[in-house]
């Protein structure tokens, strides 16, 4: 199956810091979309991102999908924006089934 | 709002009582799928749904079945829960075709004592 690596696997910032956060996939992908999962376990979506680069507040994403990576930027970091970052893709050809990133955990101090 | 949710949020029970835990989505969505998240292992797929009465396993379907009767539910069945059924369980959907994005519930966290 395809195999997806997210790296660093954790990251500590003072808070103000920017971030780079990076996602590796083995195969092509119909979708790859980013959630926080936040210390209450919650899943938040973030990017639905198969290819480009998108923008939101203080985020941002980019996926170069013919080198099948995506990296996601943090600026201006919160503690707030502490919490687990993953990354999960789609292959191409699946059921619909995510394989998700072993995440990237961010710890942003204050 | 769009949105999935998930009934009960957290749970306590004992081994073999059987238990349904609910999902909806208010988004007309086609595919439905179950997912549990266990500590070193990841997010896992249970079970998944292409549309009404399409059921399919994942990859860790043992001791669970679900059905799909209505388009906006799809609940997890744990017929006789063990404690390896233990851990933190999610509801996601997505559109069949026009897009792959997929919108996760808030979770639930099941233990089985």
């Amino acid at each position: 199956g395809i195999q997806v690596e997210q790296s660093p696997p954790d990251l500590i910032l003072q808070e103000g810091a920017n971030s780079t956060l990076r996602c590796n996939f083995s195969d092509s992908v119909n979708n790859l979309q980013w959630f926080h999962q936040n210390p209450w376990g919650q899943l938040i979506n973030l990017f639905y991102i198969p290819s480009g680069t998108k923008q939101n507040g203080r985020l941002s994403a980019t996926t170069v999908a013919t080198e099948r990576y995506s990296l996601l930027y943090i600026s201006s970091s919160q503690t707030t924006d502490s919490g687990v970052y993953f990354c999960a893709v789609e292959p191409s050809g699946s059921a619909r089934q995510l394989t998700f990133g072993s995440g990237t955990q961010l710890t942003v101090l204050p | 709002e769009a949105q999935v949710t998930q009934n009960p949020r957290y749970l306590i029970t004992v081994t073999g009582k059987k238990l349904t835990v609910t999902c909806s989505q208010n988004m007309n969505h086609e595919y439905m799928s179950w997912y549990r998240q266990d500590p070193g292992l990841g997010l896992r797929q249970i079970y998944y749904s292409m549309n009404v009465e399409v059921t399919d396993k994942g990859d860790v379907p043992e001791g669970y079945k679900v059905s799909r009767k209505e388009k906006r539910n799809f609940p997890l069945i744990l017929e006789s829960p063990s404690p390896n059924q233990t851990s933190l369980y999610f509801c996601a959907s997505g559109r069949g075709t026009t897009s792959y994005e997929q919108y996760f519930g808030p979770g639930t966290r099941l233990t089985v004592t």
